[in-house]
């Protein structure tokens, strides 16, 4: 089976615009979750979908949000970017998202806001 | 809500030597607990977890970790470390609400030869 899939693996951005990221889940995972990896602040949760709906997400302004697809695929999309957004931003599934399932990550996409 | 710590920021051991990252937890319910390991530029691997059962638990690469309730821990132990082991290293605490994780700051680990 194939990973988790993140796409792009780097970004450069410059302030004010916006940015979407794309996450391919391990066939069959249905849950996917993101999260925000900076130096600072470590690995904070950004939010959860599963089949399709937001089931969770952590303290994050509107400007962070996501959607998930049929086929279990999501994107995060950030508008308005500042300085502080970037970071190293991780995507994770698993198959039915109980709270003591393994999460499987991607590696990752690097976002550079100029 | 819930929150981990993890008091060692940076950790160096000699190769072969034992090792213990430390992992305190706070959640007022049995948690859910994890080890995962993080290698530069690449994305986490779970190493183990725990959430109920036998309070000592064997994970992947040698690495295992037990739960002490009274002490609210859940500390990563391994008995000899090898140069491959040099990453970082997060605990990680869920909730019964889904997938909403909470990560230690993480402790990163340096193998001297």
């Amino acid at each position: 089976k194939a990973g988790v899939t993140q796409t792009p693996r780097y970004l450069i951005k410059t302030r004010g615009q916006q940015v979407t990221l794309s996450c391919s889940p391990i066939s069959g995972h249905r849950s996917v979750s993101w999260y925000q990896q900076t130096p600072g602040q470590g690995l904070q949760f950004l939010f959860e979908y599963f089949s399709e709906t937001q089931r969770n997400k952590g303290n994050f302004p509107g400007r962070f949000s996501g959607r998930q697809f049929s086929n279990s695929r999501s994107e995060m999309n950030v508008s308005t970017l500042e300085l502080g957004d970037s970071a190293l931003y991780l995507c994770a599934s698993s198959s039915s998202g109980n709270p003591n399932e393994k999460l499987f990550f991607g590696s990752g996409t690097q976002l550079s806001v100029l | 809500a819930q929150s981990v710590t993890q008091p060692d920021i940076h950790i160096t051991v000699s190769e072969g030597a034992s090792l213990e990252l430390r992992c305190n937890y706070s959640y007022g319910a049995t948690p859910y607990l994890f080890w995962y390991v993080q290698s530069p530029g690449q994305g986490l691997q779970l190493l183990l977890k725990y959430f109920s059962g036998d309070t000592l638990v064997q994970g992947i690469k040698g690495f295992e970790a037990e739960f002490k309730r009274s002490q609210s821990s859940f500390n990563l132990r391994k008995p000899s470390v090898h140069w491959s082991d040099a990453a970082e290293y997060f605990c990680a605490v869920g909730a019964d609400n889904g997938q909403n994780f909470v990560f230690g700051p993480g402790t990163r680990l340096s193998v001297l030869p």
